[in-house]
């Protein structure tokens, strides 16, 4: 149980391509979902927080308007990555949770994003 | 000081050796606690929560301090496989939830 898909895997496109991401719980409603991004050899950055229904909850340093998150319904959120340029290159993570706090994050297999 | 706070490692230990990692947290009213495992560019996986009376997972076994504020990871015979890095999580429930990784220990397990 407790499966998230996140598509697409791999992304290379140019400078200024917009990208979006899927992350989608397959068998349970996830509540709240998570959006991180992982540079080589660091650790994960959490990005930003979004229940459904509400505007997302970006942390300190993330430009809400350049890394737009949708979170429509209890089993999708998108993340969307405008004009992206090659220092958006990173690997972006997203997570879902069913419940309260206390429930652990289930992680979607990641999408690896290469901007030239 | 840091949130959470863990060894980055790298540990090398060989095959069948037992190994701990110990992970610290700041904030008191944390409430929840979680062990991940990473492999090298891929997802973190879940591995295991850590409850109040400690908890055991065939050679895994969590442990949770509240007065020192740590959480601990046991690893007994290790496996080639288990080479990985482990991530601490904390979470703050209630009105403002909050949740935090730490930067993971490497464990590389040696043949």
């Amino acid at each position: 149980g407790a499966v998230v898909s996140q598509h697409p895997s791999w992304v290379i496109c140019k400078s200024g391509t917009s990208v979006k991401i899927e992350c989608r719980s397959l068998d349970f409603q996830a509540t709240t979902m998570f959006w991180y991004r992982q540079f080589p050899k660091q650790s994960l950055m959490l990005m930003a927080t979004s229940n459904e229904g509400s505007k997302a909850t970006y942390e300190q340093g993330v430009e809400k308007d350049k890394f737009l998150i949708n979170h429509a319904s209890l089993t999708l959120s998108t993340l969307t990555v405008t004009s992206a340029h090659p220092e958006d290159s990173s690997f972006y993570i997203c997570s879902a949770r069913g419940g309260g706090g206390g429930q652990p994050q289930h992680f979607g297999d990641g999408t690896r994003l290469s901007i030239l | 000081r840091k949130e959470v706070e863990q060894d980055p490692g790298p540990f090398n230990v060989p095959e069948g050796a037992t190994v701990a990692f110990n992970c610290t947290y700041s904030n008191s009213a944390s409430q929840s606690f979680f062990w991940y495992r990473q492999d090298c560019r891929k997802e973190p996986k879940l591995l295991m929560s850590v409850y109040s009376s400690g908890n055991e997972d065939g050679r895994f076994t969590a442990q949770l301090n509240r007065a020192s504020q740590y959480i601990s990871l046991l690893i007994r015979d290790s496996k080639l496989s288990d080479s990985a890095t482990y991530l601490c999580v904390v979470a703050v429930l209630g009105g403002y939830q909050k949740v935090t990784f730490g930067i993971g220990t490497k464990l590389q397990v040696i043949p």
